[in-house]
């Protein structure tokens, strides 16, 4: 069965520094890759996904098969980007997404 | 609605007690899913719909979890002879497509269940 490890429960940053948020997964096929995020008394919502390599709000996510993760990034941190982060994956011809235990980002002013 | 809509927001109740809880996902979508989220976990999957046809409920954790979605729209979790370890956030996720997990699910804010 597939498995999906963050291994920060928190992470602080401050405005401005970097910010990466650890995922490993574990699973022998090819799978699908999430990041979804849900700030503060709002619904949880697809961030971005690793087929289409796009940046959303300076994020970015690398798939990386041989150490099995999908890291997310930021070069720039905003206050706005302190939120719950999950890291998620599906695999082909399934419907149904396995969620990590999720990372909490507080940028600070 | 924009978005997919549950109810209630919140929910006590007492332990033996049933409950129902509702998820109205966005028009048209195809697919539904229910998921459970223990407090400082992640989402946990409990079942999916493709229209009305429920095509895994492999993740429902006892046999006193029931769901339903009679006319491929509306769904109704029920939870019989509620117990204190059900207490958590129940999520119902809708998405356009079918069968592949890289069609983008959207969430409703969930129902957070606390069981006394």
């Amino acid at each position: 069965a597939q498995r999906v490890t963050q291994p920060e429960k928190l992470l602080s940053v401050f405005k401005g520094a970097p910010v990466e948020l650890k995922c490993n997964y574990s699973y022998s096929g090819s799978p699908e890759l999430f990041w979804y995020v849900q700030y503060s008394r709002q619904r949880l919502q697809l961030l971005l996904r690793h087929i289409s390599r796009e940046s959303i709000k300076g994020f970015t996510a690398d798939l990386n098969k041989g150490e099995t993760s999908f890291h997310l990034k930021k070069p720039f941190a905003q206050e706005e980007d302190s939120a719950m982060y999950y890291c998620a994956l599906s695999v082909l011809d399934d419907y149904k997404l396995s969620f990590g235990a999720g990372t909490t980002v507080t940028v600070r002013a | 609605g924009a978005g997919v809509s549950q109810s209630p927001r919140y929910k006590v109740a007492k332990r033996g007690q049933d409950v129902a809880l509702r998820c109205d996902p966005i028009s048209g979508h195809v697919s539904l899913f229910w998921y459970q989220q223990a407090l400082g976990q992640g989402p946990e999957f409990l079942t999916y719909f493709q229209n009305e046809a429920q095509l895994d409920k492999s993740g429902l954790p006892s046999d006193r979890f029931f769901a339903e979605r009679p006319e491929g729209s509306v769904s109704t979790l029920k939870i019989q002879r509620t117990q204190q370890e059900d207490s958590a956030v129940y999520l119902c996720a809708s998405s356009l497509g079918s069968g592949s997990g890289n069609t983008e699910a959207f969430f409703g804010q969930g129902t957070r269940l606390t069981v006394v």
